[in-house]
């Protein structure tokens, strides 16, 4: 079956654009969760969402938000982009919630540059 | 949440078993240890989780020390394509709703 599909791979933005990164779960999965990767900080939790609503929020400031639709799709926004929004983000499904302990399944990712 | 503590960087030669190490000294009776693994240029990848019980999957193998402050992941025969970063996470299996990664082992393949 197919995977997590990321689009697009890569992104180029402007300091105070917005953004919207795109995130198909694998058929069946009802919980996305997203991620930011840098070299500084690493892979740090964004949010969870399952049945559309979400679920479980990381320590990122409100420019960061999301939705999750109801065929499973997530997209995750971010307003008024800063050069330190520059990261990999990742996103990652999986069959249940994240605290049932299944496993996830994670996207190639979206490289967001912001210049 | 518990924390898990890694070397950063560890070297294997091809077709060698590799034993990746974790320490987790502060594991409670309800954390899981998962393991992920990340690629160059690929999200992660879930390699295995365990409890208590030693755990064996077609990628890995999972050992588990009796009292669970450490574990280690084993690779029984190391190819250049396992060349990745690899996540030692604890997960509570009651209250864990994310995944906590640390800065992991990057493992690094000599042919």
């Amino acid at each position: 079956k197919a995977g997590v599909t990321q689009t697009p791979r890569y992104l180029i933005k402007t300091r105070g654009q917005q953004v919207t990164l795109s995130c198909s779960p694998i058929s069946g999965h009802r919980s996305v969760s997203w991620y930011q990767q840098t070299p500084g900080q690493g892979l740090q939790f964004l949010f969870e969402y399952f049945s559309e609503t979400q679920r479980n929020k990381g320590n990122f400031p409100g420019r960061f938000s999301g939705r999750q639709f109801s065929n499973s799709r997530s997209e995750m926004n971010v307003s008024t982009l800063e050069l330190g929004d520059s990261a990999l983000y990742l996103c990652a499904s999986s069959l249940l919630r994240l605290k049932m302990n299944t496993e996830a399944f994670f996207g190639q990712g979206t490289r967001l540059t912001v210049v | 949440d518990a924390k898990t503590t890694q070397p950063n960087s560890m070297e294997s030669n091809e077709e060698e078993p590799v034993h990746l190490p974790c320490n987790h000294s502060t594991i409670s009776g309800t954390d899981y240890i998962h393991w992920y693994r990340q690629l160059p240029s690929q999200g992660p990848e879930y390699v295995i989780h365990g409890l208590t019980s030693n755990v064996n999957n077609r990628m890995a193998s999972l050992a588990i020390a009796e009292d669970r402050k450490s574990s280690t992941l084993i690779l029984h025969r190391a190819t250049l394509r396992d060349a990745a970063v690899y996540y030692c996470i604890l997960r509570d299996m009651n209250r864990d709703d994310k995944i906590i990664f640390g800065k992991g082992t990057r493992l690094h393949i000599l042919p």
